[in-house]
């Protein structure tokens, strides 16, 4: 059974550019989670969604950055127009059940983004 | 909202028990007490969780205070590859786990 699958791993962009960040959440999960880390700092949450649905984007920066998680296919983090503090590593994780009292998250390996 | 304080760094001979400590003294009687943890690069890790009894599993054991106010990480024999960032969450605001800055474990040889 996969685990949370992220691409691209590694990604360059220039300035302005659009950088678009995909999670493929474990077979059967519906409820995915976006975290950012910057270099040496700690992991923020950025945005909660189930299938089709945003149900917490309160850590989301409020220009330039969307999620989706569509019905089929997985789950996008778009960033337009990146900036060079846009650099960091960004992870998905996903669970099984509604609510975390199952304790457990599956986190990806992380899409490193730099922004040239 | 319970608020976790950890030690920012701790060092422990492979081979021995790692015992990580972490306050929650404002913690709600419905709130739990989650570990996970980060090894260098990679996405975090699950690793336990409990509400207020002792929790164990391959990993690690998990010992909660009888008032909750504290509780304790150990793993019982560390290896060099569990050196990593511990985080203590006990923080479930809505859906989402809230990271701290977490405890850097290093085992040496």
């Amino acid at each position: 059974n996969a685990g949370v699958m992220q691409n691209p791993r590694h990604l360059v962009r220039r300035r302005g550019q659009e950088a678009r960040l995909r999670c493929s959440p474990m077979k059967g999960h519906s409820h995915v989670y976006w975290y950012r880390q910057l270099p040496e700092e700690g992991l923020k949450f950025m945005v909660y969604l189930q299938k089709e649905n945003i149900i917490d984007e309160s850590g989301m920066p409020k220009e330039r950055f969307s999620a989706e998680f569509p019905k089929e296919g997985p789950s996008i983090l778009r960033i337009q127009q990146v900036v060079r503090g846009d650099s960091a590593a960004y992870f998905c994780a996903s669970s099984l059940l509604f609510g975390l009292h199952t304790g457990e998250l599956f986190f990806g390996e992380g899409s490193r983004l730099t922004v040239l | 909202d319970a608020k976790t304080t950890q030690p920012p760094s701790m060092d422990c001979a492979e081979g021995r028990a790692a015992n990580l400590p972490c306050n929650h003294s404002t913690i709600s009687g419905n709130e739990y007490v989650y570990w996970y943890r980060q090894i260098h690069s990679q996405g975090p890790q699950y690793i336990i969780h409990g509400l207020k009894n002792n929790e164990t599993n391959e990993m690690a054991s998990l010992i909660i205070t009888e008032d909750r106010k504290s509780s304790t990480l150990i793993l019982p024999h560390a290896t060099l590859r569990d050196t990593a960032v511990y985080y203590c969450i006990v923080r479930v605001d809505g859906n989402k786990l809230v990271f701290g800055a977490g405890t850097i474990l290093r085992v040496k040889s």
